[in-house]
């Protein structure tokens, strides 16, 4: 089955500084999400990919859409005590059967800002 | 707002004693998807629905199924559930075709005793 390999596993980081991650993956994706995950809750939408090539940002965090559709990084500029949490990348195929994919996750980024 | 939403947030079971798990969106969205998730690893998707069309992952245990009454809500039955059934389930929506990224519950701690 597909696998992302996201890394860092985990960093730890002090307030301000910006923040890198990425997921490579053996196969093809033709969606890229990242996701947000606090304990106890459920993961929350960060940057939604589409295309190959795009660059999309929100607020302080950017991602990109690796071209060769098998890779993406997530950006974090100018960190803050609540970055604090689990970040994941997902990957999403193509349509099939019912016109729905489930995601493929990677492993996680555990995000530790210390003071 | 619209949101996705799952209850209970917490559910407590004893091992073997069949369980339900409720998820519901306002989002009008076409499918419906469950995940488990265990401590300290990712999400799995268990199955979806698009529409009424039921979409079942290979490796999903018969001992977990779903329905889906209205596009609205949708189940999540754990027949018989064992110690290693613990875990956090998600409910997650998404549209199809463009814009297609899936939006998370909140999800349901599920403790087998």
């Amino acid at each position: 089955g597909q696998q992302l390999n996201q890394s860092p596993q985990s960093m730890f980081i002090q307030e301000g500084e910006d923040v890198s991650m990425n997921c490579t993956s053996s196969s093809i994706f033709n969606t890229w999400l990242w996701y947000k995950q606090d304990p106890g809750e459920g993961p929350v939408l960060l940057i939604a990919l589409y295309k190959a090539g795009e660059l999309t940002s929100n607020g302080r965090l950017t991602a990109q859409f690796g071209i060769t559709r098998k890779d993406s990084f997530l950006n974090i500029s100018a960190s803050i005590p609540s970055d604090v949490g689990i970040y994941f990348c997902a990957g999403q195929g193509r349509n099939s059967g019912g016109g729905a994919d489930g995601l493929t996750f990677g492993k996680g980024t555990h995000l530790i800002i210390q003071p | 707002d619209a949101m996705v939403i799952q209850n209970p947030r917490y559910q407590v079971t004893q091992f073997g004693k069949p369980v339900t798990l409720s998820c519901s969106q306002t989002l009008n969205h076409n499918v419906m998807y469950w995940y488990q998730q265990k401590s300290s690893q990712a999400p799995k998707l268990l199955f979806h629905y698009y529409d009424k069309d039921f979409n079942n992952e290979a490796d999903t245990p018969d001992n977990f199924q779903s329905r889906r009454p209205n596009t609205s809500f949708c189940f999540l039955d754990i027949r018989s559930p064992g110690l290693g059934d613990a875990a956090m389930y998600l409910c997650a929506t998404s549209r199809v075709g463009w814009d297609r990224a899936q939006f998370f519950g909140p999800g349901t701690r599920l403790t087998v005793l």
